[in-house]
């Protein structure tokens, strides 16, 4: 069955970016799929960070767009997010999961458990 | 503040049946499908319901969705005390402001 885990450092200086990958098994990542990012700031609700499909296609939150980039390593079947200039404000748990065939088509099953990453000098 | 606005908390009693609304815009739960996600305190969140009514293999037939137009609905019946966890509504959004997934900003059902 299809397992995602993330994995990246728990603690990022302020200015800085974040670097998260996250490792699929069961499953090869050249299937068609999409695969996201999605993060939870502690106590608060679900934010779409980005997609990106094997091809390296991908679609990004538009309030994010500027900082963010997805990219996909088929040799590792990994993909891994790109954060830059972080602050505070992206402090949170973040996730990753497989998408749908399409970026607007499927849902995000399964997920990873997620790893808190706390932005703090 | 969420793109899709859901009430922050819902209750119920063991055994009874409770609804949670997700309201959204014609660029997102009125033009495409609503997906519900149920986050079981300390987990990641897991698919309840795909494709505004359709329920993955293993989720339990209590739980059922609906959607009519800029709006959905998810229904627990004969509520049990597992249930207890926070719920999300989730959309694609085709805005002019930029095109991605949208959620709400989540319900905590309590089941006293």
């Amino acid at each position: 069955q299809v397992q995602l885990q993330e994995s990246g450092p728990g603690l990022v200086k302020p200015s800085e970016t974040l670097s998260l990958s996250c490792t699929v098994s069961g499953y090869s990542i050249n299937t068609g799929y999409y695969w996201g990012w999605i993060r939870q700031p502690p106590g608060k609700g679900l934010e779409w960070i980005g997609s990106i499909h094997q091809s390296g296609s991908g679609y990004y939150n538009p309030s994010l767009k500027r900082r963010v980039s997805i990219s996909v390593d088929t040799s590792k079947n990994q993909f891994s997010l790109k954060l830059t200039s972080v602050t505070a404000a992206d402090t949170a748990v973040y996730f990753c999961a497989r998408g749908g065939i399409g970026p607007a088509q499927g849902w995000f099953d399964p997920w990873g458990q997620g790893t808190l990453v706390t932005v703090s000098s | 503040q969420s793109v899709l606005t859901q009430p922050p908390s819902a209750s119920g009693t063991p055994g009874q049946r409770v609804t949670i609304s997700c309201s959204g815009s014609s660029s997102n739960i009125g033009s495409n499908f609503v997906y519900w996600y149920q986050q079981l305190p300390g987990t990641a969140p897991k698919l309840l319901i795909y494709r505004n009514n359709q329920r993955p293999s293993g989720v339990p037939d209590r739980f059922s969705g609906s959607k009519s137009g800029t709006s959905a609905s998810l229904a627990v019946s004969g509520l049990r005390s597992e249930d207890e966890a926070d719920y999300y509504c989730a959309a694609w959004d085709d805005s002019l402001s930029g095109r991605g997934w949208v959620f709400g900003g989540g319900t905590k059902l309590a089941v006293l």
